[in-house]
């Protein structure tokens, strides 16, 4: 099992530039999600989705669109990079669960090996 | 407002010994999960430890256990014998919610552990 694969590792924009990051998971998870994580911020969420044709934003979804047209793929499309969007970018899924505070609750984000972003 | 503070940005343990990382959290939802997850400086998330709001026990998972206090919403980090491959960021994080609302997570900024020899 490949897990979450996320390409590039690797990506230089410049302002301006549109890029699509792609993430694709091969464990059949019904939850797939995207955060960006920058110094001294954790991570945060950028957009989240719950099955194919589903998708719901975060806590910081400006600049960023998503679509998932199929269960295994949640590509991250950067519209017009900014500066402000230099982060390393983490796509992660999961299965869907039950309660969150039960022992059925403990559906383990699966994370991608991350992708970093730098936008001059 | 924060839901997870991580008040330690970095830490100190001698081989061996047992460190604690503190992580405490706000949420009304009486149904909530909250993880560890580490860091290694090769970037990838690794899962460590799992608690549920309903758990009675604290969880344990190899050396690794969280110090789950309710009423005091903490849920503290607990690594025993440390080891050098545990120096790694760690972080806190908190799903929250009567359902796993699409494996959303809240993280706190995190720990970066460091373990001398």
């Amino acid at each position: 099992n490949a897990g979450v694969t996320q390409t590039p590792k690797f990506q230089v924009l410049k302002t301006g530039q549109s890029m699509t990051l792609q993430c694709a998971q091969d464990m059949n998870h019904e939850y797939m999600s995207w955060y960006r994580q920058d110094p001294g911020m954790g991570l945060r969420l950028i957009h989240y989705s719950v099955g194919a044709g589903i998708t719901d934003q975060g806590e910081v979804p400006n600049g960023y669109n998503v679509s998932r047209s199929t269960t295994e793929d949640f590509p991250l499309r950067l519209l017009s990079a900014a500066p402000s969007q230099t982060s390393v970018y983490f796509c992660a899924s999961s299965y869907r669960g039950g309660l969150a505070g039960g022992s059925s609750g403990a559906n383990v984000l699966t994370f991608g090996a991350g992708s970093r972003l730098t936008v001059l | 407002a924060q839901k997870i503070t991580q008040t330690q940005p970095g830490m100190f343990v001698q081989e061996k010994e047992a460190v604690t990382l503190d992580c405490t959290y706000d949420t009304s939802d009486p149904s909530y999960g909250l993880f560890w997850y580490k860091q290694p400086s090769s970037g990838e998330m690794i899962f460590l430890i799992y608690q549920g709001s309903y758990d009675q026990q604290n969880a344990t998972e190899g050396r690794y256990s969280l110090n789950f206090q309710k009423a005091r919403k903490s849920a503290n980090l607990v690594i025993s014998a440390s080891q050098l491959g545990d120096s790694a960021m760690y972080f806190c994080a908190m799903r929250e919610g009567f359902y796993n609302q699409g494996g959303k997570l809240i993280f706190g900024q995190g720990t970066e552990l460091s373990v001398k020899p």
